[in-house]
């Protein structure tokens, strides 16, 4: 099946600075990917839409100038988070389509997850 | 306003029993639904889709219905075993392939 890989898997940085988030594709091309954040214990919350080639569309209550998204080609968006705070640590995951099965389902493949630690 | 409950309590039942779990949605009208599997500090990895027209869909010891009329699918996993032990996650599509998905159980399966 189709994989998703993300890097760093787990990111300890300090109040203020900046931490970049790499989703690949690794055996298909994706125009679009989905970026999720998922607080312990709760459900994964999607954040942003991002549109290889264009800009991102980000969720309700999400900000843009926080949260950079550029999707410069078919297998890889990066999402960096900026001036970073401790409240921005969460467990962020990234997701592409895809089809799924001789029916070819549509679903989505997710990458493994990043933790970031804000201290 | 849109919603997706699942039951928020943990799901503990014996090995060889099956499993039972709910979703429910309200002011929703999904083409279709899907289930994916949680395991901690990883992503969610895809199990099964059923569409609005299908009724049951099973894969191998997973089963799952969808009830547009009650806004409800049911995920069962028969003759479970401690290696089922998961969060399971229902997740409905919106617009743009946009996945809203429900706040998971945690099943554990024990011996």
């Amino acid at each position: 099946g189709a994989v998703v890989s993300q890097h760093p898997s787990r990111v300890i940085c300090k109040s203020g600075t900046s931490v970049k988030i790499e989703c690949r594709s690794l055996d298909f091309q994706a125009t679009t990917m989905f970026w999720y954040r998922q607080f312990p214990k709760q459900s994964l919350m999607l954040m942003a839409t991002s549109n290889e080639g264009s800009k991102a569309t980000y969720e309700q209550g999400v900000e843009k100038d926080k949260f950079l998204i550029n999707h410069a080609s078919l297998t890889l968006s990066t999402l960096t988070v900026t001036s970073a705070h401790p409240e921005d640590s969460s467990f962020y995951i990234c997701s592409a389509p895809g089809t799924s099965g001789r029916g070819g389902q549509e679903t989505q493949y997710f990458g493994p997850g990043t933790r970031l630690l804000v201290l | 306003s849109q919603k997706i409950e699942q039951n928020s309590e943990a799901l503990n039942i014996q090995e060889g029993k099956t499993a039972t779990l709910t979703c429910n949605y309200t002011n929703y009208s999904p083409a279709y639904l899907q289930w994916y599997r949680q395991d901690p500090g990883r992503g969610p990895v895809f199990l099964l889709l059923i569409r609005e027209n299908e009724k049951e869909k099973r894969k191998e010891r997973l089963k799952v219905t969808f009830d547009t009329t009650l806004k409800q699918s049911l995920f069962h996993i028969t003759a479970s075993q401690p290696a089922d032990s998961a969060t399971y996650l229902c997740a409905l599509t919106g617009g743009g392939n946009k996945l809203t998905f429900g706040t998971g159980t945690q099943l554990k399966v024990e011996l």
